[in-house]
């Protein structure tokens, strides 16, 4: 089965910095990779997504991540942090074929961004 | 398009009591799919539906049940309510449900049972 690892529960830049978060997946097949943010209390918004066609995949709000299949990561960066980036981020793995659209989660990165 | 809408947003219920969600997809998504979030599980899958059909399921018990209607309108079910299905019940839609495709998640449910 498809598993995902996110190596940090918590992770704390200041504002205009980079962010790094990590995520190592694990994956018998070529998956579908993707990266999601939820801000508290609301539902989870699609960063970004891979499916082979780039190994840099560019998503929304300056957000990018590498898919690199050595490494078996797709680590998630934006090159300055805003206040607004303040969120929990899951990095998200496809199911094996015959599961359909299952997804599997990591088990989220909370971003704390200082002033 | 307007986006995955759920209802309704918070419900408090007793332990044995049953509840129902609703889950309205995008217009067009003809694929449902419903997810448990916990502070302890974290997200994990519960079913999909598609063209008013279970194609798959997760690893819960059958206390969990759902069902889609003819306009990809999905509901979930929970009967015997216990303290531990307390937790944010997201529903997610995309459009036939493919392996890999994107899915657009609604704002969730939020169950307290006490």
């Amino acid at each position: 089965a498809q598993s995902v690892t996110q190596l940090d529960s918590h992770v704390s830049v200041s504002e205009g910095t980079p962010v790094l978060l990590r995520c190592n997946y694990s994956s018998s097949y070529s998956p579908s990779l993707f990266w999601y943010v939820q801000h508290p209390n609301k539902g989870l918004q699609l960063l970004l997504k891979y499916t082979s066609a780039a190994t840099l995949v560019k998503g929304i709000n300056g957000f990018e991540a590498e898919f690199k299949k050595s490494e078996t990561s797709f680590h998630l960066t934006k090159p300055s942090a805003h206040m607004s980036d303040a969120a929990e981020y899951f990095c998200v793995v496809s199911d094996e074929p015959g599961y359909g659209n299952k997804l599997v989660f990591g088990a989220g990165t909370i971003l704390r961004v200082k002033s | 398009k307007a986006g995955v809408t759920q209802t309704p947003r918070y419900l408090i219920k007793t332990r044995g009591q049953q509840v129902t969600l609703s889950c309205s997809p995008i217009s067009g998504h003809r694929s449902v799919s419903w997810y448990q979030q916990t502070p302890g599980q974290g997200l994990q899958f519960l079913f999909e539906y598609f063209s008013e059909t279970q194609r798959n399921k997760g690893n819960f018990p059958g206390r969990f049940s759902g069902r889609q209607f003819s306009n990809s309108r999905s509901e979930m079910n929970v009967s015997t309510l216990e303290l531990g299905d307390s937790a944010l019940y997201l529903c997610a839609s995309s459009l036939w449900g493919g392996e890999g495709e994107t899915q657009y998640f609604g704002p969730g449910t939020r169950l307290l049972v006490l």
